[in-house]
């Protein structure tokens, strides 16, 4: 059973509209949730970090947690063509372990 | 300049040779990570340390190994027990293991 899941993509948007990443996970009892953006051959770099139910905003990025579900999205507003990279969601389970989806490629059209 | 630096950046070994791969940090975290990464996958976590002098095995330790001496450094050894060693491997650092996991600049390790 993959412990945290996300649609490998590509997802492709045109420029200034709204790109919506969505990563599942299995282990009920996470608590620490986080999003990375990695550029093509480069390492990951944090966007956003979310620990509780709701929605976290920083600029245009939004991430939406819902644990019920086991759920964690992330929202870029006013999408632009330097936002084109692979998005990797990260949750802790159990006490330490981060886990990695594999990350989906988002494309931002001119 | 805080930050995570790695080196090199591109490494190549030729079969049956041992090679290290260098991390530091001058970040005063406590806790320090390898993961590897290869084309269209997630980071897969190889060893991490939480204190200094002592670290544990990830999910995919076999053929690696590491050392923890000093908590600004976290060399890892990929050894010629690892058979598929070809991949982009990355080092981070955290305050504790619970804290936000920062990323180094990756080494891209290529077999001859």
């Amino acid at each position: 059973q993959k412990e945290v899941e996300q649609n490998s993509g590509p997802l492709s948007v045109p420029e200034g509209a709204i790109a919506s990443l969505n990563c599942t996970y299995s282990d009920r009892v996470s608590q620490s949730f986080f999003w990375y953006r990695q550029y093509s051959g480069k390492s990951p770099e944090l966007i956003m970090s979310i620990y509780s139910n709701g929605d976290k905003e920083d600029g245009r990025f939004t991430a939406q947690l819902n644990k019920a579900s086991q759920y964690v999205s992330l929202l870029i507003r006013d999408s632009q063509p330097s936002d084109s990279a692979t998005y990797l969601c990260a949750v802790t389970l159990g006490n330490y372990k981060l886990t990695f989806g594999k990350g989906t490629l988002l494309t931002v059209n001119p | 300049d805080g930050g995570i630096t790695q080196s090199p950046k591109y490494l190549f070994r030729k079969e049956g040779q041992n090679v290290t791969l260098s991390c530091e940090q001058n970040l005063n975290h406590d806790a320090m990570y390898w993961y590897r990464q290869d084309p269209g996958q997630g980071l897969r976590l190889i060893y991490y340390s939480q204190i200094v002098n002592d670290f544990q095995k990830g999910d995919i330790a076999e053929g690696y190994s590491v050392s923890r001496e000093k908590k600004e450094s976290f060399p890892l050894t990929v050894t010629s027990a690892q058979k598929n060693p070809t991949a982009f491997y990355l080092c981070a650092s955290s305050g504790t293991s619970l804290d936000t996991q920062y990323f180094g600049p990756g080494t891209r390790l290529t077999v001859l």
